[in-house]
């Protein structure tokens, strides 16, 4: 079984200032990994995944996250906020490349500070 | 290309009533998973359906449950309401079949109120 933790449930970071949301995940097997979006009153959208290849995938939205496989961590980054940034973001993982059932972690919700 | 729709958008009900949520798929998906989310427990998977058959399912009682039509439609039920129902319930699709380009699409969700 997996499980993912995102250590921050907020973090307050002022506009044009760099971020970090943190994500490890506790797996057995290989792990695709996932962050997604989320605005007020809305579903999820997905910011960018690792599948396989490089550890540093960039995104959308000027968003980045580098898989580490020694410290079963995915950390999201971003290096200058806007206040459009402001949502809940959630890390997720799949077991198997193919399997619809994503883990996700609890959130994390960005608040940007003008 | 339209994204998931699901309807309706927003319900109340009451306890031990039952209700029925609908999602449809962007056209060409054939995979589409459900998921309940609420403040206290997260995102959490219910079940996922690929050509009209139960293919996963999560950790939630019997009073869950869901089907998908031949056009890649679903529906998910939920009986005996209870007020602990109360979640936004998403619904997401994706292509299936595991590939460089895997990505589940998530609708807007179903806000149930259970009073």
């Amino acid at each position: 079984a997996q499980s993912v933790t995102q250590l921050d449930s907020q973090v307050p970071v002022f506009e044009e200032a760099p971020v970090e949301l943190r994500c490890n995940y506790s797996s057995s097997v290989s792990v695709y990994l996932f962050w997604y979006v989320q605005y007020p009153n809305q579903g999820l959208q997905l910011l960018l995944k690792y599948l396989s290849g490089s550890t540093l995938v960039k995104g959308i939205n000027g968003f980045e996250a580098e898989f580490n496989k020694s410290q079963t961590s995915f950390h999201l980054r971003k290096p200058s906020v806007h206040i459009s940034d402001t949502a809940e973001y959630f890390c997720a993982v799949s077991d198997y490349l193919g399997n619809e059932k994503l883990t996700f972690g609890t959130g994390t919700r960005l608040t940007i500070i003008p | 290309k339209a994204g998931v729709t699901q309807t309706p958008r927003y319900l109340i009900k009451t306890r031990g009533q039952q209700v029925t949520l609908s999602c449809s798929p962007i056209s060409g998906h054939r995979s589409v998973s459900w998921y309940q989310q609420t403040p206290g427990q997260g995102l959490q998977f219910l079940f996922e359906y690929f050509s009209e058959t139960q293919r996963n399912k999560g950790n939630f009682p019997g009073r869950f449950s869901g089907r998908q039509f031949s056009n890649s439609r679903s529906e998910m039920n939920v009986s005996t309401l209870e007020l602990g129902d109360s979640a936004l319930y998403l619904c997401a699709s994706s292509l299936a079949g595991g590939t460089a380009n895997y990505e589940q699409y998530f609708g807007p969700g179903t806000r149930l109120t259970v009073t």
